[in-house]
């Protein structure tokens, strides 16, 4: 069965600080990859997707994520994080079998310190 | 832009009551789903349907059904609520494999 790991539960960074999120997934075959975030009281709202291509994709609010198909890893990335950054994020993972559902890794909260 | 919306923000409830959580999408998408989302747990699919009068289980269908009569609307139910269904429920409809989610229900079972 597909599973997606994100490596940390909680991260917490000073502002300018660069971030790195992980995740992992488990299935072999063809997949799309997302991010989702969750600032504090609103709605999961898509970050970026990867579909195919270029392996560096790009989002919104200069997030960017990599996929590396060897590793089975869709690190999420940005250089210098602002207090409003402070949201949950989701990994992500879809099969191309029209059969599999999507499926979310755990979330990792992070906060950033002012 | 997407909008998808749910009935209620808020809800509590007692055990033993049948509850209803609407959720409606405005945008024609075929699928749509419901998930609960608990703390350290992530997302849990609870059911998906891919079309009007069409439903699939998800993860975690006990205690749960839904109804999909018209192809906007996707109803999630809660036969007679329990304490262990505590939690925020989400609703979100896909277009070519993009979930767009709904605001949440927060819903408490007394």
């Amino acid at each position: 069965a597909q599973s997606v790991s994100q490596h940390n539960h909680h991260v917490i960074l000073s502002e300018a600080a660069s971030l790195e999120l992980g995740c992992n997934y488990s299935y072999g075959g063809t997949v799309n990859l997302f991010w989702y975030v969750q600032y504090p009281g609103q709605h999961l709202q898509l970050l970026l997707k990867y579909f195919s291509g270029d392996p560096l994709v790009k989002g919104i609010k200069g997030f960017e994520a990599e996929f590396i198909k060897s590793k089975f890893s869709f690190n999420l990335r940005k250089p210098s994080v602002q207090w409003s950054d402070t949201a949950e994020y989701f990994c992500a993972v879809i099969s191309m079998n029209r059969d599999d559902k999507i499926i979310f890794g755990k979330g990792t909260r992070l906060h950033i310190l002012p | 832009d997407v909008k998808v919306t749910q009935s209620s923000r808020y809800l509590v409830k007692r055990t033993g009551e049948k509850v209803f959580l609407e959720c409606v999408q405005d945008m024609d998408h075929e699928n749509m789903f419901w998930y609960r989302q608990d703390p350290g747990l992530g997302l849990r699919l609870i059911y998906f349907s891919y079309d009007v009068k069409m439903k699939e289980k998800g993860d975690i269908p006990e205690g749960y059904s839904v109804s999909r009569e018209k192809k906007e609307r996707f109803s999630l139910i809660l036969e007679s609520a329990s304490t262990n269904q505590t939690s925020m429920y989400l609703c979100a409809s896909s277009f070519q494999e993009a979930q767009y989610f709904g605001p949440g229900t927060r819903l408490l079972v007394l």
